[in-house]
C-alpha cells in the first residue's frame, strides 16, 4: 500500500522568504501526486498535481513542486511567501483500489504541514 | 455559491446520540467521499460512493454509515456517537471519468464534538 510522509509538522517562516515543504512517498509502479492547501476554516483545495511528463509542476499562487523518482519525493516550494500563504498543506498520493473500478482515485494523505508566515 | 456544501458546519452532541452530517454538490460529479481529519493524522477515508447504487467502505468505516440519496447528496451518520469521533469531517467529489488522476473537490468541513 502507498504511504505519504510529510517530514515537518510545522514550518515557521518570515514573509518574503523562500519555503520548502517536504513530502516523501512509498514507491509504486505508477504514481500520481498531489498537493492540497487548507486555509483556516476552509476545505481543502488543489494546489498542483503531478501525473506524468515534466518533473517540475507549477501550481496556483506561485507554488511549484518537483517530482524526484529516485528519491521518492515531491517537495513543494515557493520562492517568496506572503502572510496569506499561512495554511496547512497536505501531500497526497493516488492509489488504485480496484483494477476493475475504472481506476478509482483513492487519495492517501500525509499528516500535513502547518506553514506559519510571520511579518 | 459553493460547489460542495456541508451542513451543519459545527455540531456539539452527547455520547450515544445519533447524528447526521449532510453533503450536497452542484458539480455534477458521480463520485463522492467522506473523510475525517484528526490533528497529526491528515485525512482518512470513511466511505466513498461511485454513484447512487454503489457505496463502499473506506479505511475507518466502523461506527459510521452513509446514504446516497441522489447524485448530488451524500449523508454520513453516526448511529451512536462516541467521544473519539470528535473530528473535522469533509465531504469531497470527483468525476468518474478522471480515474486516478482526477482532482477531488472538498466541502468546507463539519466540526463535530462529542461530549
Amino acid at each position: 500500500a502507498q504511504s505519504v510522509t510529510q517530514l515537518d509538522s510545522q514550518v515557521p517562516v518570515f514573509e518574503e522568504a523562500p519555503v520548502e515543504l517536504r513530502c516523501n512517498y512509498s514507491s509504486s509502479v505508477s504514481v500520481y501526486l498531489f498537493w492540497y492547501v487548507q486555509y483556516p476554516n476552509q476545505g481543502l483545495q488543489l494546489l498542483l498535481k503531478y501525473l506524468s511528463g515534466s518533473t517540475l509542476v507549477k501550481g496556483i499562487n506561485g507554488f511549484e513542486a518537483e517530482f524526484n523518482k529516485s528519491q521518492t519525493s515531491f517537495h513543494l516550494r515557493k520562492p517568496s511567501v506572503h502572510i496569506s500563504d499561512t495554511a496547512e498543506y497536505f501531500c497526497a498520493v493516488s492509489q488504485e483500489v480496484d483494477a476493475f473500478s475504472g481506476g478509482y482515485n483513492k487519495l492517501i494523505f500525509g499528516a500535513g504541514t502547518r506553514l506559519a508566515v510571520h511579518p | 455559491d459553493a460547489d460542495v456544501t456541508q451542513t451543519p458546519r459545527n455540531r456539539i452532541t452527547k455520547t450515544g446520540k445519533r447524528i447526521m452530517l449532510e453533503c450536497s454538490q452542484t458539480k455534477g460529479h458521480d463520485r463522492m467521499y467522506w473523510y475525517r481529519q484528526d490533528p497529526g493524522l491528515g485525512l482518512r477515508l470513511i466511505y466513498y460512493s461511485f454513484d447512487v447504487k454503489d457505496i463502499n467502505k473506506g479505511e475507518i468505516s466502523d461506527g459510521y454509515s452513509v446514504s446516497r440519496q441522489a447524485q448530488a447528496k451524500f449523508s454520513l451518520s453516526l448511529e451512536s456517537a462516541i467521544p473519539n469521533q470528535t473530528a473535522l469531517y469533509f465531504c469531497a467529489t470527483s468525476r468518474s471519468s478522471g480515474g486516478m488522476t482526477d482532482t477531488q473537490y472538498f466541502g468546507p468541513g463539519t466540526r463535530l464534538t462529542v461530549l
